[in-house]
C-alpha cells in the first residue's frame, strides 16, 4: 500500500488554468515537503510544513500555494500556469522537519502545461 | 549551489561488477541522504549517514561520510540489473538544517 498518495498521477493544463495537486500521507508523519523535478534541473526544493504551518517557502512565485487542511494533507495550488511549470511535483514527508530524519518521496504528479 | 560538479554523471557497468558514485558538496553538512529513483517513481531513501558516522551498510549498499574532505560515497558491491536507477546524494543545506538539498544525480545502468 503506498503511505504516500499523490493525485493525479498525470495532469495536463492550459496555460492560464489553474490546478490543485494533492498529497496525503500515511505514515503519521509530522512534516512534509514539495519538490518539483524538471528535465533540466535535479530535484528542487519548495515547500516545508511542519504541524500544518509553513516553515520555509523556496519558490519564487506566488502562483505556488500549498494548503494544509489535515496534518497528514499537503496539496499544492497552481495558478496562472506557464509552460515552464511542466514538471513531476513530488510531495515528500519526515517524521520531523529536520534535515537528519527520513524522508519518504510519492510517486509524483507529472504536470504538463500546453 | 550546495553541490559540486562530479555529481552529475551516467554509468554503465556490467553485472556483477562492483561500483562507487561519489558526491561532494560545499558547506558544512550535518546529514547526507541516499537516494534511488526508479524510473516514474519517486527517489526512495536507501541510506541515511549522518556527520558522525563515517561508513553505513545496508546489505550490497556502503555509504561513507568525509567530512573533512566534504564528500560522500555511495558502493554497491557486485551489481545487478535491478539496481539500475538514478542515485542522488542530497544534504541540508549547512546553514539551514531544516531543508534538504539534492544533488544532480547519477544514472547507474547495469547491464546484463
Amino acid at each position: 500500500d503506498p503511505k504516500i498518495i499523490q493525485k493525479p498521477k498525470y495532469l495536463v493544463a492550459v496555460t492560464g488554468s489553474e490546478k490543485i495537486l494533492i498529497c496525503e500521507q500515511y505514515l503519521g508523519h509530522n512534516a512534509m515537503y514539495w519538490y518539483r523535478q524538471s528535465a533540466k534541473k535535479p530535484l528542487e526544493f519548495m515547500f516545508s510544513y511542519s504541524y500544518q504551518k509553513l516553515m520555509d517557502n523556496q519558490t519564487a512565485s506566488s502562483r505556488f500555494q500549498p494548503q494544509s487542511s489535515k496534518k497528514n494533507h499537503l496539496d499544492l495550488q497552481i495558478t496562472a500556469l506557464k509552460p515552464d511549470d511542466s514538471a513531476t511535483y513530488f510531495c515528500a514527508s519526515s517524521q520531523e522537519w529536520v534535515a537528519n530524519s527520513d524522508y519518504t518521496f510519492g510517486s509524483g504528479t507529472r504536470l504538463l502545461v500546453i | 549551489s550546495q553541490w559540486g560538479e562530479e555529481n552529475l554523471q551516467a554509468l554503465s557497468i556490467q553485472e556483477g561488477e562492483d561500483v562507487t558514485m561519489n558526491c561532494s558538496y560545499k558547506t558544512y553538512t550535518t546529514v547526507v541522504h541516499w537516494y534511488r529513483q526508479d524510473s516514474g517513481r519517486g527517489p526512495a531513501l536507501i541510506i541515511l549517514i549522518r556527520s558522525n558516522e563515517r561508513e553505513k551498510r545496508s546489505g550490497r549498499l556502503r555509504a561513507t561520510l568525509d567530512t573533512s574532505s566534504q564528500s560522500s560515497s555511495l558502493s554497491i558491491t557486485a551489481a545487478q540489473c535491478e539496481d539500475t536507477a538514478v542515485y542522488f546524494c542530497a544534504t541540508d543545506e549547512g546553514t539551514n538544517a531544516y531543508k534538504v538539498i539534492f544533488g544532480k544525480g547519477t544514472h547507474l545502468h547495469v547491464l546484463p
